[in-house]
């Protein structure tokens, strides 16, 4: 199985700062790589697909980069509906996995 | 528009088999190329791909449980059921659908139904 691990584990920041998450898969996934964004009680959000592409809807302060192994997520402006837990999650093959989640918490 | 519901019971016992059910509309998974898949979420903890099942009844697992799960659909009632046998306190958590197309990532969730495995 192909492991990702993502950094931080949890991240206290402003509204306004940038924000960056970093997720390394153990084995090259191309760009085989999502985001998604999770807040208690509400359906998963996708945030990014195929690495880079963002999804119809979200907002382009949210950037997504990188392909094999090291991907990040960017969010360029951090506004106060963006606190919440953020996962990345490879589809290059099956069993499809999971990071640990960042948690972006109010600084 | 489309949407994913999940029902089920809240409570389990240990040892019995959990059923789960996803109510989707907005697509068919008689379409080529659409897939739903399972997910879950442990309390406190990450989430955890579960098994998909595509339009043409191509079925994947989660090695890790695959003795365990059995996905299936229902195209005329818009469903798809996981069933997970077996269940342990260490199953409690919060189970999502969501649909897929191929090659496409998971861009469409259910809220999440919690279930508790407790005697």
């Amino acid at each position: 199985d192909i492991q990702m691990t993502q950094s931080p584990s949890t991240l206290s920041a402003s509204v306004g700062d940038r924000v960056t998450i970093t997720c390394r898969a153990s084995q090259s996934i191309s760009i085989w790589l999502a985001w998604f964004q999770l807040k208690p009680g509400k359906a998963p959000k996708l945030l990014i697909y195929k690495a880079s592409s963002l999804e119809s809807g979200v907002p382009s302060r949210f950037s997504g980069s990188g392909s094999g192994t090291e991907f990040t997520l960017t969010i360029s402006s951090l506004q106060p509906d963006d606190f919440a837990t953020y996962y990345c999650q490879h589809f290059n093959n099956y069993p499809w996995t999971f990071g640990q989640g960042t948690k972006v918490e109010i600084k | 528009q489309i949407t994913l519901k999940e029902s089920g019971p809240t409570l389990v016992k240990p040892t019995q088999t959990l059923t789960l059910t996803c109510t989707f509309s907005g697509f068919s998974l008689s379409t080529s190329g659409v897939g739903v898949a399972w997910i879950r979420q442990p309390p406190g903890k990450a989430l955890e791909w579960l098994a998909l099942i595509y339009w043409d009844d191509d079925k994947y697992y989660n090695p890790s449980l695959k003795t365990r799960l059995t996905i299936t659909k229902d195209t005329s009632k818009n469903q798809v059921v996981l069933t997970m046998t077996n269940m342990d306190p260490v199953d409690t958590a919060t189970y999502y659908c969501a649909h897929r197309l191929v090659a496409m990532a998971l861009d469409y969730w259910g809220q999440g139904t919690l279930v508790t495995v407790s005697s």
